[in-house]
Protein backbone atom coordinates (compact mmCIF):
# COMPACT_ATOMS: atom_id res chain seq x y z
CA UNK A 1 0.00 0.00 0.00
CA UNK A 2 1.08 3.34 -1.03
CA UNK A 3 2.58 6.12 1.98
CA UNK A 4 0.22 8.62 3.70
CA UNK A 5 1.84 11.17 5.12
CA UNK A 6 -0.11 13.29 7.87
CA UNK A 7 0.80 16.02 10.82
CA UNK A 8 2.10 14.21 13.91
CA UNK A 9 -0.67 16.60 16.18
CA UNK A 10 -3.59 18.66 15.76
CA UNK A 11 -5.69 20.61 18.48
CA UNK A 12 -9.20 21.85 18.35
CA UNK A 13 -11.59 23.98 20.36
CA UNK A 14 -14.77 22.28 21.17
CA UNK A 15 -18.04 22.74 19.20
CA UNK A 16 -15.87 24.03 16.12
CA UNK A 17 -15.16 22.49 12.88
CA UNK A 18 -11.69 20.38 12.23
CA UNK A 19 -9.87 19.21 9.16
CA UNK A 20 -7.49 16.71 9.43
CA UNK A 21 -4.84 16.35 6.31
CA UNK A 22 -3.18 14.03 4.96
CA UNK A 23 -1.02 13.82 1.89
CA UNK A 24 -0.65 10.43 -0.39
CA UNK A 25 1.13 11.76 -3.69
CA UNK A 26 1.64 8.02 -4.95
CA UNK A 27 -1.89 6.39 -4.42
CA UNK A 28 -2.59 4.53 -7.61
CA UNK A 29 -5.94 4.50 -9.41
CA UNK A 30 -6.77 1.42 -7.73
CA UNK A 31 -5.83 2.69 -3.84
CA UNK A 32 -9.25 3.72 -1.19
CA UNK A 33 -8.34 6.09 1.29
CA UNK A 34 -9.32 4.91 4.47
CA UNK A 35 -9.69 6.81 7.90
CA UNK A 36 -10.17 5.31 11.29
CA UNK A 37 -9.41 6.74 14.80
CA UNK A 38 -8.01 5.28 17.79
CA UNK A 39 -9.98 6.79 21.16
CA UNK A 40 -7.68 6.02 24.38
CA UNK A 41 -7.56 2.95 25.47
CA UNK A 42 -9.45 1.60 22.66
CA UNK A 43 -8.87 -0.42 19.35
CA UNK A 44 -9.49 1.76 16.26
CA UNK A 45 -12.33 2.12 14.62
CA UNK A 46 -13.29 2.71 11.16
CA UNK A 47 -14.50 6.15 10.68
CA UNK A 48 -14.92 6.33 6.60
CA UNK A 49 -13.48 5.49 3.44
CA UNK A 50 -13.21 7.19 0.22
CA UNK A 51 -12.42 6.40 -3.87
CA UNK A 52 -12.60 9.61 -5.88
CA UNK A 53 -15.83 11.85 -4.79
CA UNK A 54 -16.18 13.59 -1.28
CA UNK A 55 -17.60 11.25 1.16
CA UNK A 56 -20.59 11.55 4.01
CA UNK A 57 -21.38 9.56 6.87
CA UNK A 58 -22.96 10.16 10.71
CA UNK A 59 -19.52 10.38 11.96
CA UNK A 60 -17.48 12.83 9.31
CA UNK A 61 -16.76 14.16 5.85
CA UNK A 62 -14.03 13.10 3.52
CA UNK A 63 -13.09 15.16 0.97
CA UNK A 64 -10.52 14.56 -1.49
CA UNK A 65 -8.89 16.29 -3.96
CA UNK A 66 -9.29 16.79 -7.53
CA UNK A 67 -5.64 14.86 -8.17
CA UNK A 68 -6.26 12.72 -5.27
CA UNK A 69 -2.91 13.09 -3.89
CA UNK A 70 -4.32 14.61 -0.89
CA UNK A 71 -7.50 14.48 1.13
CA UNK A 72 -9.09 15.99 4.57
CA UNK A 73 -11.30 14.18 7.18
CA UNK A 74 -13.55 17.21 8.57
CA UNK A 75 -14.94 16.67 12.05
CA UNK A 76 -18.11 19.35 11.36
CA UNK A 77 -17.98 20.00 15.34
CA UNK A 78 -15.34 18.59 17.24
CA UNK A 79 -16.55 17.19 20.82
CA UNK A 80 -14.69 16.14 23.49
CA UNK A 81 -14.97 12.28 22.50
CA UNK A 82 -13.40 13.07 19.32
CA UNK A 83 -10.01 13.09 21.05
CA UNK A 84 -8.27 10.40 19.32
CA UNK A 85 -5.43 9.08 16.68
CA UNK A 86 -6.93 9.78 13.49
CA UNK A 87 -5.29 7.19 10.83
CA UNK A 88 -5.35 7.78 6.95
CA UNK A 89 -4.73 4.60 4.74
CA UNK A 90 -4.47 3.73 1.72
CA UNK A 91 -5.64 0.18 0.60
CA UNK A 92 -6.07 -1.37 -2.85
CA UNK A 93 -9.46 -2.32 -3.55
CA UNK A 94 -10.48 -6.04 -3.21
CA UNK A 95 -6.43 -6.21 -1.75
CA UNK A 96 -7.31 -9.57 -0.63
CA UNK A 97 -4.39 -10.64 1.50
CA UNK A 98 -3.27 -7.05 1.98
CA UNK A 99 -3.81 -5.83 5.47
CA UNK A 100 -4.38 -2.76 6.66
CA UNK A 101 -1.03 -1.26 7.50
CA UNK A 102 -1.21 2.23 10.29
CA UNK A 103 1.17 4.81 9.96
CA UNK A 104 1.60 7.57 13.17
CA UNK A 105 -1.63 9.00 12.40
CA UNK A 106 -2.45 12.51 13.71
CA UNK A 107 -3.27 12.64 17.45
CA UNK A 108 -6.42 15.05 18.05
CA UNK A 109 -6.82 17.11 20.90
CA UNK A 110 -10.01 18.83 21.67
CA UNK A 111 -9.79 21.81 24.19
CA UNK A 112 -13.14 22.27 26.09
CA UNK B 1 -23.29 -7.99 22.01
CA UNK B 2 -19.79 -7.02 21.57
CA UNK B 3 -18.20 -7.54 17.61
CA UNK B 4 -14.78 -8.49 18.41
CA UNK B 5 -14.30 -9.33 21.97
CA UNK B 6 -10.87 -9.96 23.45
CA UNK B 7 -9.92 -11.94 26.54
CA UNK B 8 -8.40 -11.33 29.02
CA UNK B 9 -8.14 -7.69 28.97
CA UNK B 10 -5.32 -7.04 31.54
CA UNK B 11 -2.30 -10.21 31.25
CA UNK B 12 0.41 -9.79 33.97
CA UNK B 13 2.76 -12.87 33.84
CA UNK B 14 6.54 -13.45 34.91
CA UNK B 15 9.21 -13.72 31.86
CA UNK B 16 9.51 -17.38 30.56
CA UNK B 17 5.74 -18.22 31.54
CA UNK B 18 3.26 -18.98 28.29
CA UNK B 19 0.22 -17.49 27.83
CA UNK B 20 -2.70 -17.01 26.05
CA UNK B 21 -4.93 -14.46 24.34
CA UNK B 22 -8.68 -15.68 23.31
CA UNK B 23 -10.75 -13.42 20.46
CA UNK B 24 -13.90 -14.28 18.95
CA UNK B 25 -16.15 -12.23 16.56
CA UNK B 26 -19.67 -12.22 15.98
CA UNK B 27 -20.23 -10.33 12.58
CA UNK B 28 -19.46 -13.42 10.43
CA UNK B 29 -16.41 -12.02 8.47
CA UNK B 30 -14.29 -14.41 7.35
CA UNK B 31 -10.99 -13.30 8.06
CA UNK B 32 -9.05 -12.45 11.46
CA UNK B 33 -6.24 -10.31 12.52
CA UNK B 34 -3.75 -10.08 15.33
CA UNK B 35 -2.08 -6.68 15.49
CA UNK B 36 0.42 -5.43 18.04
CA UNK B 37 0.63 -2.43 19.82
CA UNK B 38 4.01 -1.43 21.28
CA UNK B 39 4.78 1.47 24.02
CA UNK B 40 5.55 3.87 21.15
CA UNK B 41 1.69 3.44 19.72
CA UNK B 42 2.77 1.51 16.58
CA UNK B 43 0.46 -0.59 15.51
CA UNK B 44 1.74 -3.58 13.14
CA UNK B 45 0.21 -6.72 11.80
CA UNK B 46 1.20 -10.09 12.99
CA UNK B 47 -1.12 -12.70 11.63
CA UNK B 48 -3.95 -12.80 9.50
CA UNK B 49 -6.14 -15.62 9.20
CA UNK B 50 -8.94 -16.48 6.24
CA UNK B 51 -11.55 -19.54 7.17
CA UNK B 52 -9.01 -21.10 9.40
CA UNK B 53 -6.08 -20.91 6.72
CA UNK B 54 -3.34 -18.92 7.40
CA UNK B 55 -2.53 -16.00 4.77
CA UNK B 56 -0.30 -13.00 6.86
CA UNK B 57 2.56 -13.91 9.30
CA UNK B 58 4.77 -11.09 9.32
CA UNK B 59 8.13 -11.28 10.86
CA UNK B 60 6.80 -12.68 14.11
CA UNK B 61 9.15 -15.25 16.65
CA UNK B 62 8.47 -18.48 16.69
CA UNK B 63 7.28 -18.34 19.90
CA UNK B 64 4.03 -16.94 18.76
CA UNK B 65 1.79 -19.15 17.41
CA UNK B 66 -2.11 -17.92 16.50
CA UNK B 67 -4.76 -20.72 16.28
CA UNK B 68 -8.21 -20.88 14.60
CA UNK B 69 -10.27 -23.62 15.44
CA UNK B 70 -13.13 -21.79 13.18
CA UNK B 71 -13.45 -18.59 11.15
CA UNK B 72 -15.02 -16.62 14.16
CA UNK B 73 -12.14 -17.74 16.60
CA UNK B 74 -8.90 -16.68 16.26
CA UNK B 75 -6.36 -17.10 19.49
CA UNK B 76 -2.70 -16.19 20.10
CA UNK B 77 -0.76 -18.83 22.12
CA UNK B 78 2.72 -17.15 23.50
CA UNK B 79 5.20 -19.27 24.54
CA UNK B 80 8.63 -18.19 27.11
CA UNK B 81 7.10 -14.58 27.51
CA UNK B 82 9.97 -11.90 27.07
CA UNK B 83 9.95 -8.37 28.37
CA UNK B 84 9.96 -7.44 25.04
CA UNK B 85 6.90 -8.81 24.61
CA UNK B 86 5.26 -6.41 26.78
CA UNK B 87 2.37 -4.52 24.57
CA UNK B 88 -1.01 -4.20 23.75
CA UNK B 89 -2.73 -7.13 21.16
CA UNK B 90 -5.65 -5.68 19.24
CA UNK B 91 -7.60 -8.55 17.60
CA UNK B 92 -9.90 -7.52 14.04
CA UNK B 93 -12.16 -8.79 12.13
CA UNK B 94 -13.19 -8.12 8.49
CA UNK B 95 -14.35 -9.53 5.08
CA UNK B 96 -11.09 -11.06 3.28
CA UNK B 97 -12.16 -8.50 0.19
CA UNK B 98 -12.97 -5.31 0.46
CA UNK B 99 -16.26 -4.39 -2.01
CA UNK B 100 -16.98 -1.70 -2.63
CA UNK B 101 -20.72 -0.64 -2.03
CA UNK B 102 -21.00 -3.45 0.33
CA UNK B 103 -21.80 -2.55 3.77
CA UNK B 104 -19.29 -4.80 5.74
CA UNK B 105 -16.33 -3.18 4.27
CA UNK B 106 -13.72 -1.92 7.29
CA UNK B 107 -11.93 -3.60 9.75
CA UNK B 108 -13.59 -4.26 13.19
CA UNK B 109 -11.22 -4.07 15.94
CA UNK B 110 -11.44 -5.38 20.00
CA UNK B 111 -10.56 -3.69 22.70
CA UNK B 112 -7.19 -5.00 23.41
CA UNK B 113 -5.31 -6.71 25.84
CA UNK B 114 -2.42 -5.33 27.71
CA UNK B 115 0.38 -7.69 28.34
CA UNK B 116 2.54 -7.02 30.78
CA UNK B 117 6.02 -9.01 31.33
CA UNK B 118 7.93 -8.64 34.65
Amino acid sequence: DAKTTQPNSMESNEEEPVHLPCNHSTISGTDYIHWYRQLPSQGPEYVIHGLTSNVNNRMASLAIAEDRKSSTLILHRATLRDAAVYYCILRVGFSGNTPLVFGKGTRLSVIA
Amino acid sequence: DTAVSQTPKYLVTQMGNDKSIKCEQNLGHDTMYWYKQDSKKFLKIMFSYNNKELIINETVPNRFSPKSPDKAHLNLHINSLELGDSAVYFCASSQRYFRTGADNYGYTFGSGTRLTVV
